[in-house]
């Protein structure tokens, strides 16, 4: 979607590097949230991010999202394989593109970025 | 929690052909949605259901495509006269309000 921009959209690392990967909207966001998926399966959920300068942690995951709630980030730490696969972010956009805008709750979601990590 | 389930997980049929696939959603979610994701592209948005009420609908889901929940518990895609261009991975999603949407495995359709 070009609502909705992730980079790098490949990442090969080796294993025990640290990581990380972005999402840009071109409009203000809801909420955002970051899914793994395995080639050929369906999403498994990370993290919700909600509020502007929120920041939340998972085992080595860290997802943040920014003040103005456009732009987020998810970073991994001492990646290990178990990490590989594509990761999505998934946005929740403001109908009107306001703070007061009604959310439908549908995402809309990046390309994607495909995490390899060499052991 | 079972999570979310799809039947079939996969499905090849013939172009022309109708075909009809089933979510069911976490049970106590009022919120269901279905995606549809191609080769190398995230997940785009189809359509929305609030409980039996289907709310939304995107400009992708042309006139073959249709949706139901009867009941507000499970619910159906189904595609008519398939084409070639509706290979992909149908994915069905379901949330309580205002909360993160649990993805079941998906549907991968091919149709020849």
């Amino acid at each position: 979607s070009q609502e909705l921009e992730q980079s790098p959209q490949s990442l090969i690392v080796q294993e025990g590097k640290n990581l990380t990967i972005n999402c840009t909207s071109s409009k203000t966001l809801y909420g955002l949230y970051w899914y793994k998926q395995k080639y050929g399966e369906g999403l498994i959920f990370l993290m919700m991010l909600q509020k502007g300068g929120e920041e939340k942690s998972h085992e080595k995951i860290t997802a943040k999202l920014d003040e103005k709630k456009q732009q987020s980030s998810l970073h991994i730490t001492a990646s290990q394989p178990s990490h590989a696969g594509i990761y999505l972010c998934g946005a929740d956009i403001l109908w009107n593109g306001d703070a007061g805008g009604t959310s439908y709750g549908k995402l809309t979601f990046g390309q994607g970025t495909i995490l390899t990590v060499h052991p | 929690d079972t999570g979310v389930s799809q039947d079939p997980r996969h499905k090849i049929t013939k172009r022309g052909q109708n075909v009809t696939f089933r979510c069911d959603p976490i049970s106590e979610h009022n919120r269901l949605y279905w995606y549809r994701q191609t080769l190398g592209q995230g997940p785009e948005f189809l359509t929305y259901f609030q409980n039996e009420a289907q709310l939304e609908k995107s400009r992708l889901l042309s006139d073959r495509f249709s949706a139901e929940r009867p009941k507000g518990s499970f619910s159906t895609l189904e595609i008519q006269r398939t084409e070639q261009g509706d290979s992909a991975m149908y994915l069905c999603a379901s949330s309580s309000s205002y909360t993160e949407q649990f993805f079941g495995p998906g549907t991968r359709l091919t149709v020849l």
